[in-house]
């Protein structure tokens, strides 16, 4: 099972917003399978802050969002804020040949 | 409130075997709604998922690390446990326990990791 692939920076200003993706293949981001996404700060545990796709765990702002097309999931965060930024990973389950799961690189949100 | 921690050495000799433990409080490891994961972070670098347990004691491993991973739950204790084998510097990393939720079918499968510990930094080092 192959990492997913994230863009290893993206930055906004605040207010802005921004699309993180994360491509994989139709063995795991693709078909029927829903991604997660976390956010991490420098010397944190992750956080969920997008399941099954699109769902938002209770607490997590509404300016979260996530989305797929085909291969490729996205995370969307809007109004950004200088909280915001951290390292934001996404996760997939790596398909039928291995059962197992697998993380994205990481992307690095700067927020200007 | 879920909570988990892990604890175990955070130096350990190369060749030798890392041990860690999770212990969940607030919360089962006997419930069949759960997998019970270790996701490790080298210092720098991104995720990477190890395995999982289910309570039943069946388990899932990355398989780049299968040949050397073990892991075991103790439902008496609540905790379930993490040994890799014959390690060596590239296992140095902070090694998170973590609970897994999300549904999987016949056809689609969407985990998510819901709850983390803390982690761990385990240093590999003579």
């Amino acid at each position: 099972q192959s990492a997913l692939t994230q863009p290893a920076s993206v930055s906004g200003s605040p207010g802005q917003s921004i699309t993180i993706s994360c491509t994989g293949t139709s063995s795991d981001v693709g078909s029927y399978n829903l991604v997660s996404w976390y956010q991490q700060h420098p010397g944190k545990a992750p956080k969920l802050m997008i399941y099954e796709g699109s769902k938002r765990p209770s607490g997590v702002s509404n300016r979260f969002s996530g989305s797929k097309s085909g291969n490729t999931a996205s995370l969307t965060i809007s109004g950004l804020q200088a909280e915001d930024e951290a390292d934001y990973y996404c996760c997939s389950y790596a398909g039928s040949s291995t059962f197992g799961r697998v993380f994205g690189g990481g992307t690095k949100l700067t927020v200007l | 409130q879920v909570q988990l921690q892990e604890s175990g050495p955070g130096l350990v000799k190369p060749s030798e075997t890392l041990s860690l433990t999770c212990t969940v409080s607030g919360g089962s490891v006997s419930s069949g709604s759960y997998y019970w994961s270790w996701i490790r972070q080298p210092p720098g670098k991104g995720l990477e998922w190890i395995g999982y347990i289910y309570y039943s004691g069946s388990t899932n491993y990355n398989p780049s690390l299968k040949s050397r991973v073990t892991i075991s739950v103790d439902t008496s204790k609540n905790q379930f446990s993490l040994k890799l084998s014959s390690v060596t510097a590239a296992d140095t990393a902070v090694y998170y326990c973590a609970r897994e939720g999300g549904y999987c079918s016949s056809t689609s499968c969407s985990p998510y990791f819901d709850y983390w510990g803390q982690g761990t930094l385990v240093t590999v080092s003579s």
